[in-house]
């Protein structure tokens, strides 16, 4: 059983603040997806990184996918009220089922 | 676009009845369709995976007699919860796959059921 971590599990910022989070796994992904969620919401997909070293940016956020692809990270700049949420990594294996992590759960403060 | 729905979105049952909750793709066909439930302030849980036209493949641990799963057409499964009871209450989501759900194939999630049982 592939075991995925992320840390930080909770992480609480002002507004204008930057921060990382992290995707871990002792394994190799073929891909590997951010999401955030909302409370009462499904997971909304940000991103799918494939190929290692893979860098890819989507407005304030930018995701990077390790050299060995077993691990991930997602920075964002000038947190907004807006980012808070739950954000999960969510990894295919080779052959097998999709795994999501535990997520980190991000409280951005006005 | 790729959009996932759900109905419905809350449902409250009492303790032994039965409760369905519908899985639509509503803008491509999917083969796959996967069934996850969330605890408060928990992560994602894989229930089962269904593709269509066969039986859904479940988790360990996840009682298929219970968690009852059609996936009937190529843009909707549905999830039956037989028997509700009290600790049976969770958020349950679907999402939905193009493809096999393999790798490198992005899974659609639906917005949720709020499932609580008295």
């Amino acid at each position: 059983t592939q075991l995925l971590e992320q840390s930080p599990q909770f992480l609480s910022i002002q507004e204008g603040e930057n921060l990382t989070v992290y995707c871990n796994s002792s394994s190799v992904f073929s891909s590997l997806q951010w999401y955030r969620q909302e409370p009462g919401e499904g997971p909304v997909l940000l991103v799918t990184v494939v190929t290692g070293g893979e860098v890819k940016k989507l407005k304030r956020l930018t995701f990077q996918f390790g050299d060995a692809r077993k691990d991930s990270s997602l920075h964002i700049t000038a947190a907004q009220p807006g980012d808070t949420g739950l954000y999960l990594c969510a990894g295919n294996y080779y052959g097998q089922n999709f795994v999501f992590g535990p997520g980190t759960r991000l409280s951005v403060l006005p | 676009g790729a959009v996932v729905s759900q109905h419905p979105s809350r449902v409250i049952c009492k303790s032994g009845t039965s409760v369905k909750i519908e899985c639509r793709s509503l803008d491509f066909q999917a083969t796959t369709m996967f069934w996850y439930r969330q605890f408060p302030k928990q992560s994602l849980m894989l229930m089962a995976t269904s593709n269509e036209g066969s039986k859904a493949t479940y988790e360990q641990g996840v009682e298929k007699d219970k968690f009852l799963i059609n996936h009937a057409s190529l843009t909707l499964s549905t999830l039956t919860v037989t028997s509700a009871h009290p600790e049976d209450s969770s958020f349950y989501i679907c999402s939905a796959a193009k493809d096999r759900g393999g790798e490198a194939d992005t899974q659609y999630f639906g917005p949720g059921t709020r499932l609580t049982v008295l």
